[in-house]
């Protein structure tokens, strides 16, 4: 079975500070592929990015950074300098061959930001 | 490029009515799946298409939901006897190829479902 949890259930922050989402994973697969949407009021899920297990690289592009962590099944995402646009529900989701590479999304995360 | 187009964007029927939902995938991509995402929660799985047929349709909770895509390339959520339980935002995503390279999933904006 694979699950992904985000116990953050909502984060508010003031404009220009840094928020970090935090998202944890089980799988029993040893390969799999973990991803961070984004889903603005409009509804749409928008894709950020896609990590493989293999890959323990830290990302960065922009403001936007992410830190995997294989030794506590984490993959925690980080918005620096946060603007009002990235006012959104942030979801971790979780991709493995067992479960036929069907996505598995945790709760999400409402990340409100104020002027 | 155009992306994933979902008709209607909101669709509110009565308790025990039939609903047709309609997913238009970006052109060119042979997977297609529906999720269904519940107020405050996360989207669930409910079918993944590759081509014309249904690859896995383990996500569907019951008999009165059924889908299909019969040209491969647009598809149909139908749901018979809606209940109230059913209300929920309908997801359409679609990508390259499911499996393997693991292409990302493009999601449509969604179907706002309610049903009185």
């Amino acid at each position: 079975a694979q699950k992904v949890t985000q116990a953050q259930t909502e984060i508010s922050v003031v404009e220009k500070e840094d928020v970090t989402l935090d998202c944890v994973y089980e799988t029993r697969d040893t390969t799999y592929y973990l991803f961070w949407y984004k889903q603005p009021p409009s509804g749409e899920l928008v894709f950020l990015i896609r990590r493989n297990s293999f890959d323990e690289q830290n990302e960065i592009s922009g403001r936007y950074s992410w830190n995997f962590q294989k030794s506590t099944s984490s993959f925690n995402f980080t918005i620096t300098a946060s603007q009002v646009v990235d006012s959104a529900v942030y979801f971790c989701a979780l991709s493995a061959p067992s479960n036929d590479y069907k996505l598995s999304f945790g709760a999400g995360t409402t990340v409100t930001v104020r002027a | 490029g155009a992306g994933v187009s979902q008709t209607p964007s909101n669709k509110v029927t009565e308790k025990g009515k039939y609903v047709e939902l309609r997913c238009d995938p970006i052109s060119g991509h042979t997977a297609l799946y529906w999720y269904r995402q519940s107020l405050g929660q996360g989207p669930e799985f409910l079918i993944y298409f590759q081509g014309t047929g249904a690859a896995d349709d383990s996500g569907l909770p019951n008999d009165r939901f059924f889908a299909v895509r019969p040209e491969g390339s647009v598809s149909t959520l139908k749901i018979q006897r809606t209940e109230r339980g059913d209300s929920a935002v309908y997801l359409c995503a679609s990508s390259l190829n499911p499996t393997g390279n693991n292409s990302p999933l493009h999601f449509g904006n969604g179907t706002r479902l309610t049903v009185t």
